[in-house]
């Protein structure tokens, strides 16, 4: 099946400072992409969908000026967790899926701790 | 608006036992119905897919599911549990919009016991 990479699996990062996450579809392209985060024990929740070439749609409630998404190829899209603070700490999911494609494809999820 | 309902918050079950984790959705029209298994710290992996056709539809790892539009349900059966199936267990709906969103329960904990 496809696979779906994300970089780093862990960082930790000190309040204040910008951290970037990546999300690589390794043998499809990937048209569309999907950013998740999931607190502890909770269920997926969709932050934003990103179509290759084009602006990130945000769910509400999800600030686009603090968690910025790149999907500037077909293969990889970024999310920068801009002045992460505490409450940025969570464990950040991507998925991708492809033209013609009728599933989401995950990647192995990123731990994101901000002290 | 579309939803899923998954109403058991944890279920706990013996080795070798059967199992059957509920899910049901709402939706207008005819849906597309995914169970995902994620292992502590881990992604998710696709168990198995709805889209259309036959409703008894055959996944990995020995899962299967049912879809049963009367009851707007979509629940997931093993016929014999093994340890290593303790994980988390999400069902999902695909959106209408053709978006390719998906919308998740809120899962379901496996504790399986010796």
């Amino acid at each position: 099946g496809a696979v779906v990479s994300q970089h780093p699996s862990r960082v930790i990062c000190k309040s204040g400072t910008s951290v970037k996450i990546e999300c690589r579809s390794l043998d499809f392209q990937a048209t569309t992409m999907f950013w998740y985060r999931q607190f502890p024990k909770q269920s997926l929740m969709l932050m934003a969908t990103s179509n290759e070439g084009s602006k990130a749609t945000y769910e509400q409630g999800v600030e686009k000026d603090k968690f910025l998404i790149n999907h500037a190829s077909l293969t990889l899209s970024t999310l920068t967790v801009t002045s992460a603070h505490p409450e940025d700490s969570s464990f950040y999911i991507c998925s991708a899926t492809g033209q013609g494609a009728n599933e989401q494809y995950f990647g192995p999820g990123t731990r994101l701790t901000v002290t | 608006a579309q939803s899923v309902t998954q109403p058991d918050i944890h279920i706990t079950v013996s080795e070798g036992a059967s199992l059957e984790l509920r899910c049901n959705y709402s939706y207008g029209a005819t849906p597309y119905l995914f169970w995902y298994v994620q292992s502590p710290g881990q992604g998710l992996q696709l168990l198995l897919k709805y889209f259309s056709g036959d409703t008894l539809v055959q996944g990995i790892k020995g899962f299967e599911a049912e879809f049963k539009r009367s009851q707007s349900s979509f629940n997931l059966r093993k016929p014999s549990v093994h340890w290593s199936d303790a994980a988390e267990y999400f069902c999902a709906v695909g959106a209408s919009d053709s978006s390719y969103k998906l919308i998740f329960g809120s899962g379901t904990r496996l504790l399986v016991r010796p």
